[in-house]
């Protein structure tokens, strides 16, 4: 496609219920990240795959939080239990590759899921 | 731990106007620094990056600076639009190519009509 894509642009759940969010990257991106931004706040690092594998995952806050990308495209987040301070727009990125060369470290950011845990 | 640091806040001022955004980080040891624009509900737009070993860079309106010694980049918007009004976020990635992007608080900016 021509950016990434994020799927639901909006998520209200109750407290306590699981949810899934989506993130499509930019067809042939290796790199993918995922974000959490709150109220007023910039963006905090969650995770940050390279191919299938997660290369760093040392920005997840508890292990209510689980990110796959089996196929080393498409990304879901896993959040179980969710809890009301778990509200906040869940950005993800992608980047063609990491490391090699300037061009290619640019981290495209999609438009977001909002979510929103009563 | 790398901080990074926006100031001001928020900014209001008439359009016509040149202004600069300040961001300070804690640990000079950078690969890259990096201006973002946030327009509500929506994602972020990369405005400019300057790598470690550049001193600025240039895009149309908008100029980045990067001192890495002290700490500081500034980004110099010149002759302001009211489509300028976004938040603008500072962003730096550790001396560790292959890693996360630490984000300032941002700028919220204003440019009155």
């Amino acid at each position: 496609g021509a950016g990434v894509s994020q799927t639901p642009s909006n998520k209200v759940t109750e407290k306590g219920k699981y949810v899934e969010l989506r993130c499509d990257p930019i067809s042939g991106h290796t790199a993918l990240y995922w974000y959490r931004q709150s109220l007023g706040q910039g963006p905090e690092f969650l995770i940050y795959f390279q191919g299938t594998g997660a290369a760093d995952d040392s920005g997840l806050p508890n292990d209510r939080f689980f990110a796959v990308r089996p196929e080393g495209s498409v990304s879901t987040l896993k959040i179980q239990r969710t809890e009301r301070g778990d509200s906040a727009v869940y950005l993800c990125a992608s980047s063609l590759v990491v490391g090699l060369a300037e061009s290619t470290d640019t981290q495209y950011f999609g438009p977001g899921t909002r979510l929103t845990v009563l | 731990k790398q901080e990074v640091t926006q100031i001001p806040a928020a900014l209001s001022v008439p359009e016509g106007e040149n202004l600069v955004l300040n961001c300070s980080f804690t640990d000079s040891a950078i690969y890259n620094l990096q201006w973002f624009r946030q327009d509500p509900g929506k994602g972020l737009t990369s405005l400019l990056l300057i790598q470690s070993s550049q001193r600025e860079q240039t895009s149309g309106r908008l100029n980045a600076s990067l001192d890495k010694s002290s700490g500081r980049s500034t980004l110099y918007i010149a002759a302001s639009q009211p489509g300028d009004s976004a938040t603008y976020l500072c962003a730096v990635r550790p001396g560790d190519r292959d890693d996360k992007i630490i984000f300032g608080k941002g700028t919220r900016l204003h440019i009155l009509p």
